[in-house]
């Protein structure tokens, strides 16, 4: 069964640092998602990407979180100058119209 | 009130007992009901979806929605040591802008 693929596993990074997190989506989704998970916390939504543009953000995607399709298979989040707080696991999801399909997420660590 | 509601759990039982999981709600707009497994480090995986009020059965799991009483339900029988894991339930008005629940921690002890 098709997967979203997600690298690095995990990422530690120094505070103030940029991070890029990659995702390889499900080959004929359409819809994209970034999600995170802090630890012992809900997964909650960060935003959402279709037609090469965010569809939707919620109001933890700031100005320091962009997200960007380079190429056909790639969807990227980047997060410009990470804080203590952005620590998480972050998951990569698509779809074309069913359920989400998740990866099994990148846990960054901020030190 | 918060939007999606879910015990933490733990929740234990030994194995072959039925499990029942449940979540409400409040927003009266969400239609899609799904509820996902996930072990520890690892991402949500989809068990079941309801589009929808009404019970879904797949196996040893079954699902049922009640959008009356905003009260989503998993079933699961005959448990495996194997089901221990955390069990979200999530919600939405369509497929991709999800809401979950905190979800619940199962323990089936053999």
């Amino acid at each position: 069964e098709p997967e979203v693929t997600q690298t690095p596993s995990h990422q530690v990074t120094q505070m103030g640092q940029e991070v890029i997190l990659h995702c390889v989506p499900i080959s004929n989704h359409l819809y994209f998602y970034w999600y995170r998970q802090i630890l012992g916390q809900k997964v909650e939504f960060l935003v959402s990407f279709y037609n090469n543009e965010i569809s939707e953000k919620s109001e933890i995607f700031d100005d320091q979180f962009s997200v960007e399709r380079p190429d056909g298979s790639n969807f990227t989040l980047k997060i410009r100058s990470t804080k203590l707080e952005d620590s998480a696991m972050y998951f990569c999801a698509s779809t074309s119209d069913s359920p989400l399909h998740f990866g099994n997420g990148t846990r960054l660590t901020v030190t | 009130q918060k939007e999606v509601e879910q015990d933490p759990g733990p929740l234990s039982v030994p194995e072959g007992a039925i499990v029942s999981l449940n979540c409400t709600y409040s927003n009266s707009a969400f239609q899609y009901f799904m509820w996902y497994r996930q072990y520890s480090r690892k991402g949500p995986e989809l068990l079941m979806y309801t589009y929808s009020s009404g019970n879904k059965e797949d196996g040893r799991f079954t699902a049922q929605v009640d959008k009356s009483s905003k009260y989503i339900s998993l079933f699961i029988r005959d448990s495996q040591p194997s089901d221990s894991a955390t069990y979200l339930c999530a919600m939405s008005g369509s497929w991709g802008k999800l809401q979950f629940g905190a979800g619940t921690q199962v323990v089936v002890t053999p």
